[in-house]
């Protein structure tokens, strides 16, 4: 039973226009959510998160929106670059502590043509 | 800088043949996960160390172990490794309270 679904596997964007990768979730619990980013060979790195007592949260050109009602998060990245090209994880858990535990949606790969 | 460092970072194994991966940090983190992640899908939780108390997930198959000898470096062993063990292992770490957890760059293990 997979608790954060990424349902598009793949976007495909022009560079200088938005990217939204969206992320859904189920359990109730969840009360902060990551993005993480992940380039070929290397481990995924943190890019933004979101406390549940938020609806959005900026961060440059990164910006997460949270609709707890909908249990549906998304990541905007206005404007997209070459170098944003990556597979782009969400993540959530019960409590903003590191020593939660994170579960991970499946991903979606986002292509940023120049 | 500080990091998250997993060695090797390819590791060939033979059926049924014990294998070890490498995971240390200097980040002097209390908290380092085992995560497994299959070609296409989300990493999954192995276990984690908060300092020594070590937690599995129920999920966790006994073929795959554990250990923490100190605070930088956490192994996993996998005893008896199968065909369908070949994944991609990602060690993280985090510091309770802290806003996330930081991963390294992943062991890609392949199973012939």
């Amino acid at each position: 039973d997979q608790q954060v679904k990424q349902n598009s596997p793949s976007l495909s964007v022009q560079e200088g226009r938005i990217s939204i990768l969206n992320c859904d979730y189920t359990n109730s619990m969840f009360d902060y959510f990551l993005w993480y980013k992940k380039y070929p060979a290397e481990g995924p790195t943190f890019l933004i998160s979101i406390s549940s007592i938020k609806d959005k949260n900026e961060d440059g050109r990164f910006t997460v929106f949270l609709n707890k009602s909908a249990k549906h998060l998304s990541l905007h990245i206005v404007p997209s670059q070459p170098g944003d090209s990556a597979v782009y994880f969400c993540a959530a858990s019960v409590g903003s502590n590191a020593g939660n535990m994170l579960t991970f949606g499946g991903g979606t790969r986002l292509m940023v043509k120049p | 800088d500080a990091m998250v460092i997993q060695n090797p970072r390819y590791q060939v194994t033979q059926f049924g043949k014990p294998v070890t991966l490498s995971c240390s940090q200097t980040l002097n983190h209390n908290v380092m996960y085992w995560y497994q992640q299959k070609s296409s899908q989300a990493p999954k939780l192995l276990f984690h160390y908060y300092d020594k108390d070590f937690n599995n997930e129920a999920d966790t198959p006994d073929n795959f172990q554990s250990r923490r000898p100190n605070t930088s470096f956490c192994f996993l062993d996998i005893r008896s490794p199968g065909l369908g063990d070949a994944a991609m292992y990602l060690c993280a770490t985090g510091e309770r309270g802290g806003e996330t957890q930081y991963f390294g760059p992943g062991t890609r293990l392949l199973v012939l």
